[in-house]
């Protein structure tokens, strides 16, 4: 089964810092996706980013970037400038290809932006 | 975007009696739905996937009798709390694969039992 680790229960950065977030991951399979969720207090799950295993760059939206190291397993995520506005939960999830599999998640990482 | 409408967003019940959680795909069909229930500041646990037409499949450890999962129609998928207690008060979510490898969420269920 796949497994999902976040190590930092919780971080802080100084609004239009940037702050990265890790993730490491279990696996056997070859190909699966990899995602960061944003959950805010009205606990909306909200899609920051998504990553292919067969794709080699990282992905990228706008202020949000990830850093895929495939062999290492890890997955982290890069928040940019960051606004007060991206205070929350984020949650890294792993989603195998094949079939109606289910989102596995971390256990989150709760992120304060500092004014 | 795909939205899947979840209902009711808040529900407070008396020990004993049972309640209905209401997932609805409103712009497409979702032939597999996933239900997951969040204890205050933890992750999102699976419980079950709801298959359209058959039976759910259920995580170890879900009792299936206590949360019973109907999805009837393509774009329809309940959870049953049936006689809720004080331990069953928590935060439920449900999620649909929207084409693609996308997943769309409910916006959840806080429920309460006193």
């Amino acid at each position: 089964a796949q497994t999902v680790t976040q190590s930092q229960p919780e971080m802080s950065v100084q609004e239009a810092e940037t702050v990265t977030l890790s993730c490491t991951y279990d696996t056997s399979e070859s190909d699966y996706y990899l995602f960061w969720y944003k959950q805010p207090p009205s606990r909306q799950m909200i899609l920051v980013i998504r990553q292919e295993a067969y794709k080699q760059q990282n992905a990228t939206e706008n202020r949000f970037s990830v850093n895929f190291q495939k062999a290492a397993k890890s997955f982290s995520l890069k928040i940019s400038d960051s606004q007060l506005g991206d205070a929350a939960m984020y949650f890294c999830a792993y989603r195998s290809v094949s079939g109606n599999t289910p989102l596995v998640f971390g256990k989150g990482t709760r992120l304060s932006v500092i004014a | 975007g795909a939205v899947v409408s979840q209902h009711p967003s808040r529900v407070i019940c008396k020990s004993g009696t049972s309640v209905k959680i209401e997932c609805r795909s409103l712009d497409f069909q979702a032939t597999t739905m996933f239900w997951y229930r969040q204890f205050p500041k933890q992750s999102l646990m699976l419980m079950a996937t709801s298959n359209e037409g058959s039976k759910a499949t259920y995580e170890q450890g879900v009792e299936k009798d206590k949360f019973l999962i109907n999805h009837a129609s393509l774009t329809l998928s309940t959870l049953t709390v049936t006689s809720a207690h004080p331990e069953d008060s928590s935060f439920y979510i449900c999620s649909a694969r929207v084409g693609g490898q996308n997943i769309t969420f409910g916006s959840g269920t806080r429920l309460t039992v006193v």
